[in-house]
């Protein structure tokens, strides 16, 4: 079945430490994003990317990086800078590149976690 | 802004009852989505809808676009306990190059049997 992959679904961090959350998908989408979700907050874009080797800052990108270096592969790198990083993250991507006229299929989400 | 609001933040209600959720813009959009997330699941694509005054219907699910385009609801007829999750809208984001989208914050539908 083709679908979005994340790995873990569970992290935990140390202060100071830079974590990065796996999302695959093989579902041959050109579009792949990243959410994060807190309680009662809704989805809140950190970064997308509409095409390989390219992305662009969603509202809440400081503190976190990311690459696309392969469409099928969309890694969020959590950074030390990143002061409040405990929440739900979500990867979803779409088929085409106009991701807002698409529907956004998700992954199961990776909760992170400060020790 | 391009927010959109979602009302009510929470609906408890009698399972058989029907539910309501609203979604709210203060400017003009070109579509709105309806996504559904189950209790410690991802959110699910139900449905978008693109035209002024557009119905469509999901068996119990009948989502509403207005005549001005500047708001949409999800009505649920007869609500079973496989209903409970939270309802997200979302629009297009216009800023930049249209490729993502803005979410409201969701209801949160829980249904007592």
């Amino acid at each position: 079945d083709g679908g979005i992959t994340q790995s873990p679904k569970y992290l935990f961090r140390k202060e100071g430490q830079n974590v990065t959350l796996s999302c695959e998908q093989n579902l041959n989408h050109d579009a792949m994003y990243w959410y994060r979700q807190d309680p009662g907050q809704g989805l809140r874009l950190i970064y997308y990317s509409q095409i390989v080797n390219d992305f662009q800052k969603g509202d809440i990108a400081e503190g976190y990086s990311v690459s696309r270096e392969k469409k099928e592969s969309f890694p969020l790198t959590v950074t030390s800078a990143q002061k409040n990083p405990t929440a739900f993250y979500l990867c979803a991507s779409t088929r085409g590149g106009t991701g807002g006229r698409q529907p956004q299929h998700f992954g199961d989400g990776t909760r992170l976690s400060i020790l | 802004g391009q927010q959109v609001m979602q009302i009510p933040q929470y609906q408890h209600v009698q399972e058989g009852e029907d539910f309501t959720t609203y979604c709210n813009s203060s400017t003009t959009l070109s579509n709105i989505q309806w996504y559904k997330q189950r209790p410690g699941g991802h959110p699910v694509f139900l449905i978008q809808l693109v035209k002024s005054g557009e119905v469509k219907k999901q068996k119990r699910l009948t989502f509403q676009f207005g005549e001005a385009k500047k708001n949409s609801s999800l009505h649920i007829t007869a609500t079973q306990t496989t209903d409970v999750g939270t309802y997200f809208c979302a629009r297009l984001n216009y800023g930049g190059s249209q490729g993502n989208l803005i979410f409201g914050k969701g209801t949160k539908l829980s249904v007592k049997p």
